[in-house]
C-alpha cells in the first residue's frame, strides 16, 4: 500500500526536543524523507535516510528508523520558534514519485 | 542557481475556465514532477517527466489535465474547465540525473501555485 501516517500536532516550548513520528507500510521504500512546509510556501527538504540505515544525524536533526516497525521519526534538539511549520514524512522508490504523510504541524512556543 | 520557480504563484480563476501554471527546474535537472496539495493534506504524485518524455501520469490526472515538457527545460500543466475541486497548491519539483543528490533520489520543489477556482 501508499499508506505514509503522520500524527497531526505536536506542541512544544523552546529549547525542548521535539519527536515527529511517521509510519509506512511499503517496504520497498529506498529512501525516506523529512521536508519542511511553512504557511504558503513550498517544501524544503531537511534530511533523508536510506534504507538499510537506521539512525542519521545532521546537526539538530536526527532521524531513526526501525525498518522492522516501519517506524520513521524526526528529533529537533534544542526546538526554537523557527522551527515551527508542518513536517513530512516522505518515501521514494527511485526516481518516482514520491509518496507523503499528510504532515504534523510543529508549534513552538516561547 | 536560483531554485525551482513556479508562475504564477497566485492564480484565481471562475469555475470553468483553463488555466496554465510554469515550472522551471534547477538548471541541468532532468527529472520534473508535479504534485498537487490540498488543504491540511500531503502533496500528492500527479506526473513526472524525464528530459522531455512523460513517463508515469496518477490516475488524479484526468483528462481535462494535462502537462508537456517540450524541450526537456520548463514545464507546463494546464487545467481545462476547471472545476471548485481542482483548487489546491500545484507543486513543482525537480532532480538530476548524475551526482550526489541524484543517488539519493532529492527531489527539489518549488514554491507552488495556489489555484482558487471561484
Amino acid at each position: 500500500g501508499e499508506d505514509v501516517e503522520q500524527s497531526l500536532f505536536l506542541s512544544v516550548r523552546e529549547g525542548d526536543s521535539s519527536v515527529i513520528n511517521c509510519t509506512y507500510t511499503d517496504s520497498s521504500s529506498t529512501y525516506l524523507y523529512w521536508y519542511k512546509q511553512e504557511p504558503g510556501a513550498g517544501l524544503q527538504l531537511l534530511t533523508y535516510i536510506f534504507s538499510n540505515m537506521d539512525m542519521k544525524q545532521d546537526q539538530r536533526l536526527t532521524v531513526l528508523l526501525n525498518k522492522k516497525d516501519k517506524h520513521l521519526s524526526l528529533r529537533i534538539a534544542d526546538t526554537q520558534t523557527g522551527d515551527s511549520a508542518i513536517y513530512f514524512c516522505a518515501r521514494g522508490t527511485g526516481f518516482q514519485k514520491l509518496v507523503f504523510g499528510t504532515g504534523t504541524r510543529l508549534l513552538v512556543s516561547p | 542557481d536560483t531554485g525551482v520557480s513556479q508562475d504564477p504563484r497566485h492564480k484565481i480563476t471562475k469555475r470553468g475556465q483553463n488555466v496554465t501554471f510554469r515550472c522551471d527546474p534547477i538548471s541541468e535537472h532532468n527529472r520534473l514532477y508535479w504534485y498537487r496539495q490540498t488543504l491540511g493534506q500531503g502533496p500528492e504524485f500527479l506526473t513526472y517527466f524525464q528530459n522531455e518524455a512523460q513517463l508515469e501520469k496518477s490516475r488524479l490526472l484526468s483528462d481535462r489535465f494535462s502537462a508537456e515538457r517540450p524541450k526537456g527545460s520548463f514545464s507546463t500543466l494546464e487545467i481545462q474547465r476547471t472545476e471548485q475541486g481542482d483548487s489546491a497548491m500545484y507543486l513543482c519539483a525537480s532532480s538530476p540525473t548524475s551526482g550526489r543528490a541524484s543517488q539519493t533520489d532529492t527531489q527539489y520543489f518549488g514554491p507552488g501555485t495556489r489555484l482558487t477556482v471561484l
